[in-house]
């Protein structure tokens, strides 16, 4: 059976960077488009970037454009956040997530907390 | 962005009871609606996509309807199992949208 494996997170301080990783294991994530979303601690969840599954294409929400950048390593089955400028209101619980057609969720990992604070 | 709205916020609610959640999105978004089921703790799962298919291994008393902005998700015998938060999302545009939040707790 597919499993996603998120990890990376932790605390760090504001302004600095993470890269959060993704790993598929049982089936290929490159059959998939892919995401990444985020639950704060007020709980609503949020998307954040998508990646098409040839990695042609990538989508951001506005409120990461320019700091987070979404990637895919099809050799390694793994899917990566990297996160830079990092902000308080960055600190949630991060979801990556398969999309098999057409932006919707189906498969997602455990998620990885990333703390942003001084 | 397309905004979407859920109601109510909180449901108490008995064991085999009916129970329906609605979503209402800010425009239309045909049957691009999606809905997940989260517990606390874990990760959301996709139960129903299209408005209306059910997602493999999702069992039968879970049902959504609806086009245009006008959603609904019903539970036809409220399980143990199915105490939980839900959210509708819609994917019929970027940035991809998910409502509020419904959580279904024991009356």
């Amino acid at each position: 059976q597919g499993q996603l494996v998120e990890s990376g997170g932790g605390v760090v301080q504001p302004g600095r960077s993470l890269r959060l990783s993704c790993a598929a294991s049982g089936f290929n994530l490159n059959n998939y488009a892919a995401h990444w979303l985020r639950q704060g601690p007020g709980g609503g969840l949020d998307w954040v970037a998508a990646i098409e599954h040839d990695a042609e294409n990538e989508y951001y929400a506005d409120s990461v454009k320019g700091r987070f950048y979404i990637s895919r390593d099809d050799s390694k089955n793994t899917l990566f956040l990297q996160m830079n400028s990092l902000r308080p209101e960055d600190t949630a619980v991060y979801y990556c997530a398969t999309d098999p057609l057409n932006d919707l969720f189906e498969y997602w990992g455990q998620g990885a907390l990333v703390i942003v604070s001084s | 962005d397309i905004q979407m709205t859920q109601s109510p916020s909180s449901l108490p609610a008995s064991l085999g009871d009916r129970v329906t959640i609605t979503c209402r999105a800010s425009q239309s978004i045909d049957t691009y609606l999606n809905w997940y089921q989260q517990k606390p703790g874990k990760a959301p799962k996709l139960l129903i996509y299209g408005a209306f298919n059910l997602h493999s291994g999702v069992p039968s008393r879970f049902s959504g309807s609806g086009s245009g902005s006008d959603f609904t998700l019903t539970i036809s015998s409220l399980q143990p199992e199915d105490f939980a938060t839900y959210y509708c999302q819609q994917s019929y545009d970027k940035p991809l949208t998910f409502g509020g939040g419904t959580r279904v707790e024991i009356k």
